[in-house]
């Protein structure tokens, strides 16, 4: 079974530029995540969406952050303008159904270095 | 969410078995506990977790105490491999996000 997918691996951009991160979850995960984790520290959730709908957003900067999951499938998160606080590997999870006795799968992260 | 507590680091000899504790004093009747290990570089890897009795997988053991207020995560034969930062966290009810502490950075000596 293929785990979770993502890319790029690394990005190097400058403050106020845009960037991009893609997602593929595992094949049949309905529920996807989005995390952010600062160097040091624990992962931290941005977004989780069920399907295609978002589940819960609470802790998304959203005045810079958007994230959309369309066709319930794959999934990008992008920033724009970004900070220098954004600098962080951001992980992308995927489970089974909605509950809570499923485990999380992550993918290897994409991190983020902002200039 | 129910807090935990770990210890911030650990250290064990390569082939003896790492015992890895979490306290969980205020974990409700209904809330799992799940542990999650991070190698460098890498994402969060799912362990095992249980609610009551004490779970084995092919990865680990999970020993959790009568009352349910801690738990022991335990690597039977631990290589250099092991080495990573160790997460224990209790999965409130009805949420379904990981809220992460800072783990056990578990260190492997050969």
């Amino acid at each position: 079974e293929a785990g979770v997918a993502q890319s790029p691996r690394y990005k190097i951009i400058e403050k106020r530029q845009s960037v991009a991160f893609w997602c593929n979850p595992i094949s049949g995960h309905a529920t996807l995540y989005w995390y952010q984790q600062i160097l040091g520290q624990g992962p931290k959730l941005l977004i989780q969406f069920q399907n295609n709908g978002v589940v819960d957003d609470s802790q998304l900067p959203k005045d810079r952050f958007s994230a959309e999951r369309l066709k319930g499938v794959d999934s990008t998160l992008k920033i724009q303008p970004a900070k220098l606080e954004d600098s962080a590997v951001y992980l992308c999870a995927s489970s089974l159904v909605d509950g809570f006795n499923q485990p999380q799968h992550f993918g290897d992260g994409t991190r983020l270095s902002i200039l | 969410d129910a807090k935990t507590t770990q210890p911030t680091s650990m250290d064990c000899a390569e082939g003896r078995a790492a015992n890895l504790p979490c306290n969980h004093s205020t974990i409700s009747g209904n809330e799992y506990v799940y542990w999650y290990r991070q190698i460098h570089s890498q994402g969060p890897q799912y362990i095992i977790h249980g609610l009551k009795n004490n779970e084995t997988n092919e990865m680990a053991s999970l020993i959790i105490t009568e009352d349910r207020k801690s738990s022991t995560l335990i690597l039977p034969h631990a290589t250099l491999r092991d080495t990573a930062v160790y997460y224990c966290i209790v999965r409130s009810a009805g949420a379904q996000k990981l809220v992460f502490g800072q783990g056990t950075r578990l260190t492997i000596n050969p």
